[in-house]
Parts: structure tokens; C-alpha cells; sequence
């Protein structure tokens, strides 16, 4: 398995525009996890899946947030309009729950970059 | 409520020199805790759990359930060791971080 894959890596675009950030989790793996990681405040969640349903979304910052996850191998991070001040890493993770052994699984990352 | 708390965002240390990365958690009941690892740039990875009680990397970290301290130690650092480091809890299938230390480890 290639492990948790993000796309794009880096993302720059101007204020205002709509950014959507993309992650297929490992096969098998039930649920996914939203982050957003800046100096400031490290590494913050901002929304979690199990089984492709939202379960907590009280990470997302505003209204112009918005996740979603239509099957098991595949979930986006929508921004709309964005804004100077979401400019951060992004990271997606999904989690094995093997019984007696748990991990979270990270992506790269998508750098994004609002001008 | 489950928390994480990191009380260093950076550490610098001279290299040979041991390293401890303090976290403190709440949690009600008997937690899972976990040390994440980010090198310049890189994706986060496991570095280790306490279950498995292990050493990684020349790194430890006991869970202290009367001080609910789960602190990452190392007794002779490396300039290789210099990263981003995350402590984390689980509670079900949901993760909770600390916010990072950044461990700078000087040559």
C-alpha cells in the first residue's frame, strides 16, 4: 500500500478563490481525519470520519470549511472563499483499528499558500 | 474532556546531551498514548506507543499514570533527532495532539 496519499503537495491561489485539498486513505482503514498545522497553534483537528461519516466537525474553523467523504477511499477539504489566514499544511490521516493495535496513518500534506 | 498538553513549543539542547520532551494529559479513563515524530517537511510518523514499551531511536517514555505525565526522554541526543515532536492520546478511534514541541538539537 502507498500509504495515505494527499493531492495536490502545494497549493498557492489568491484570496477569494475555492481550494479543494484531496486524500484516499489506506485500504481498510475506517476512519479519517482532517488537520491543519501552523506554527502558531500546531496541529489542529479539524474534522474526523468513521465509516465515511462526519462524527465531529467541531475543528472547522468557519462556515467556509467544508469536508466530505462519498465513499471509503476517498475524502476532500473544500475552501470557500479562501482567505490569507488559512494558509497552512493540511493534513490528512486515517486510522487502523486492529484490535490491541491502533495508529494513525499521516499523508504528506498539502502546503497551501493563500495570496 | 480528553487533553493534551505540551508545555514547550521549542527545546534546544547540545548534542550529547540528554533530552526530555515533557507531556501531560487528562483523561478519565486508562489512556493510550502515543509519541509522533515529524522530520523537516515530512509526513508525521509513529515513533512509539507505550504498550509496546520500547526504545526507538535511543528514545523511552513512560506513562506516569499519578503524575499523568507521558514524557519522551533520551539519554544522549543527535543532530538527527532535530524535528517536530507530538504527543497524542487516543480514546476510541479519535486521536487528540498536543500542540508539538520543536526540539532543536545543537552540533
Amino acid at each position: 500500500d502507498a500509504g495515505v496519499i494527499q493531492s495536490p503537495r502545494h497549493e498557492v491561489t489568491e484570496m477569494g478563490q475555492e481550494v479543494t485539498l484531496r486524500c484516499k486513505p489506506i485500504s481498510g482503514h475506517n476512519s479519517l481525519f482532517w488537520y491543519r498545522q501552523t506554527m502558531m497553534r500546531g496541529l489542529e483537528l479539524l474534522i474526523y470520519f468513521n465509516n465515511n461519516v462526519p462524527i465531529d466537525d467541531s475543528g472547522m474553523p468557519e462556515d467556509r470549511f467544508s469536508a466530505k467523504m462519498p465513499n471509503a477511499s476517498f475524502s476532500t477539504l473544500k475552501i470557500q472563499p479562501s482567505e490569507p489566514r488559512d494558509s497552512a499544511v493540511y493534513f490528512c490521516a486515517s486510522i487502523t483499528g486492529r484490535q490491541g493495535y491502533t495508529e494513525a496513518f499521516f499523508g504528506q500534506g498539502t502546503r497551501l499558500t493563500v495570496v | 474532556a480528553q487533553r493534551v498538553t505540551q508545555p514547550e513549543k521549542l527545546l534546544s539542547v547540545f548534542k550529547g546531551a540528554p533530552v526530555e520532551l515533557k507531556c501531560n494529559y487528562s483523561y478519565s479513563g486508562s489512556p493510550e498514548l502515543f509519541w509522533y515524530v515529524q522530520y523537516s517537511r515530512q509526513r508525521l510518523q509513529l515513533l512509539l506507543r507505550h504498550i509496546s514499551r520500547e526504545s526507538i531511536k535511543g528514545f523511552t517514555a513512560d506513562l506516569n499514570k499519578g503524575e499523568t505525565s507521558f514524557h519522551l526522554k533520551k539519554p544522549f541526543a543527535q543532530e538527527e533527532d532535530s524535528a517536530m515532536y507530538y504527543c497524542a492520546l487516543i480514546r476510541g478511534n479519535q486521536f487528540y495532539f498536543g500542540t508539538g514541541t520543536s526540539l532543536t538539537v545543537i552540533p
